[in-house]
């Protein structure tokens, strides 16, 4: 039922950055901020980014976002081993009485 | 520092009902701007949107789950509670409840949730 894409995975070599999209609509990314998770294996999701690019307290800086129209990105640089995880993008959305939808999500590995 | 913790049976039947409650602490359910969602996760796959109870008491549910889903708040307890009814094979997930501090959702506290399978 997700209406945002996000590729399948993502890699690279510690240091290096990785970047993540996601695509939506008009009805949700295109009129509403964009929310990022992190899942760690077994473990419940974590926000990491709010509002588009906003960090909470405690995300390091190495992790950030960004939105363009209807698609949006998140970035980590210097990448670490324990950014091992999944990633999920979510934003609300406006159509019928309004629903909170979830990307695909994104499997990020650290070779 | 607020905590959530999920609570309910970890098998249910095939065409019954799911109960799921949810304790918060370190927070109260009924004040501040708040609102309280219920989101699950089937296994090896992506995470869904429920719904959710504002701290005033009003719902909003997820439009290919509304017919089945009732949320409901107990203040006296400060927990939430999930009831999905008519519930298949396709309702096993882990079942996360989480909060809110605004209406585009940014879930900044969850719990570690639990895993409900359906089967006979």
């Amino acid at each position: 039922q997700s209406v945002l894409t996000q590729p399948p995975s993502a890699s690279g070599t510690p240091g290096q950055r990785v970047t993540i999209s996601c695509s939506g609509s008009s009805s949700n990314i295109g009129s509403n901020t964009v929310n990022w998770y992190q899942q760690l294996p077994g473990t419940a999701p974590k926000l990491l980014i709010y509002s588009n690019n906003q960090r909470p307290s405690g995300v390091p800086d190495r992790f950030s976002g960004s939105k363009s129209g209807t698609s949006a990105s998140l970035a980590i640089s210097g990448l670490q081993s324990e950014d091992e995880a999944d990633y999920y993008c979510a934003a609300w959305d406006d159509s019928l009485n309004g629903l909170y939808v979830f990307g695909t999500g994104t499997k990020v590995t650290v070779l | 520092q607020v905590q959530l913790q999920e609570s309910g049976p970890g098998l249910v039947k095939p065409s019954e009902t799911l109960s799921l409650t949810c304790t918060v602490s370190g927070g109260s359910v009924s004040s501040g701007s708040y609102y309280w969602s219920w989101i699950r996760q089937p296994p090896g796959k992506g995470l869904e949107w429920i719904g959710y109870i504002y701290y005033s008491g009003s719902t909003n549910y997820n439009p290919s789950l509304k017919s089945r889903v009732t949320i409901s708040v107990d203040t006296s307890k400060n927990q939430f509670s999930l009831k999905l009814s008519s519930v298949t094979a396709a309702d096993t997930a882990v079942y996360y409840c989480a909060r809110a501090k605004a209406v585009t959702m940014p879930h900044d506290y969850w719990g570690q949730g639990t895993l409900v399978t359906v089967s006979s």
